[in-house]
Order: structure tokens, then sequence, then C-alpha cells
């Protein structure tokens, strides 16, 4: 199936600093990606969707200014976390949608980023 | 708003044992239903999925199927086998929507 990476897999970072989380979908060309955040023994809550090209939709409660997202191309999409705390620290995950694939369900998922902010 | 209710983990069982994960769901109308794993180290992977009531999804060994009169998914698998260990996650995605609604995951270690 198709694949999707995240990079980097960990990242450790002072209180205050910004940090970049790349998503890439590998073998297909995604018009929409998806930003999730995971606390542990929780679900999944997603962020926001982005689309190529356009900027990108929030959902209640994200702070655009704090989770900046751009989906500059069809294979990449970034989701920077701006003047981190530790209350930022989580698990990120994003998705990607294969247009190709057929039907609107099809998300393909990276393997997350794990933040900690000191 | 949509949700998504899963039986609280861990699970532990022995191989070749019966599992059921519980699933629930609150929606306004008529969603389809998922089912995700995600083995160790890995992304989330679509394991089955049902689209309408009474629907059976089913891969891998695992089924569920689409009870809209209990609002549920529960999943299945009649023997299972230490490659199942994993985290598995129920979801509802609305029709004409791409937004999946996650439950909170169930932990499922097989041991041998």
């Amino acid at each position: 199936g198709a694949v999707v990476s995240q990079h980097p897999s960990r990242v450790i970072c002072k209180s205050g600093t910004s940090v970049k989380i790349e998503c890439r979908s590998l073998d297909f060309q995604a018009t929409t990606m998806f930003w999730y955040r995971q606390f542990p023994k929780q679900s999944l809550m997603l962020m926001a969707t982005s689309n190529e090209g356009s900027k990108a939709t929030y959902e209640q409660g994200v702070e655009k200014d704090k989770f900046l997202i751009n989906h500059a191309s069809l294979t990449l999409s970034t989701l920077t976390v701006t003047s981190a705390h530790p209350e930022d620290s989580s698990f990120y995950i994003c998705s990607a949608r294969d247009p190709g694939s057929g039907g609107s369900d099809t998300q393909y998922f990276g393997p997350g980023t794990r933040l900690t902010v000191l | 708003g949509n949700s998504v209710t899963q039986m609280e983990g861990p699970v532990t069982l022995s191989e070749e044992a019966f599992l059921t994960i519980n699933c629930t769901y609150t929606a306004t109308g008529y969603p389809s239903l998922f089912w995700y794993v995600q083995y160790p180290g890995e992304g989330l992977q679509l394991l089955l999925k049902a689209t309408k009531a009474d629907d059976k999804g089913s891969n891998k060994g695992f089924e569920a199927t689409y009870r809209k009169e209990t609002t549920s998914f529960h999943l299945e698998k009649g023997s299972v086998q230490v490659s199942d260990s994993a985290v598995y996650f129920c979801a509802l995605r609305d029709k004409g929507a791409q937004k999946l609604v996650f439950g909170q995951g169930t932990r499922l270690t097989i041991n041998p």
C-alpha cells in the first residue's frame, strides 16, 4: 500500500523554541493531508486538514498561529509548533489521502512524531 | 457531535484465543465505520471497514459487523496469533466527509 513518512520520529526541544515536523507521501500525490495529535491513552484528535496550495482548515480549539501548517507540494506537508511549551508535548501523526485509490476514506498514516518540550 | 467509544485496554490473550474488542459510536447520520491497526513503530493501517448497516468488514481473519440498532462495530477474530499484537482503533466518518473520528485505541498483546 501507499507509504507516508514523518520526520523526525522524535524531537526534544526547549520551551520557547519552534519545531517543524515533516510529512511526506512517498509513492503518491496527496492533495489532502491531515494532522492529528494523540495524548497518552487517548484517541487521535484531528487538528487540521491541509489542502495543497491553500490554507489549512483548523478544527475548533486549535490555535492557527501556534500550529502552522504548510502544504506547498503534493508530497509534503509541514507542521510547525511555534514557541513550544511543555503542554505541547504529545504524539503528532499525519495522514495523507490518495485520490488515485478511489474513495475519500482511503487515508494512509505516518508513523508519528514524539515531541517533548522541556 | 460524533464520537467513538472502545473497550479499555490493555487486552492480553494467549495464542489461539477468541478476540472481541467492543466499539460503539454516536453519530447524527449513517457514518462509515472503520477499524485501524497500529503495529509497533508503524503508522495506522486500515484493517477493515463497513459503509452501511448490516455490512460485514473482514480482513486477515478479523471481522466486524455494522449494527445500527446497537450502534456498534465490534471487532472479532476466532484465533489470534502473536503477530496480531498491536493497538486497534475504531473510527467513523460521516457520509461525504473526510474527517475521521477515532476511539481511544485498545492495546492487544498476544502471548505464545
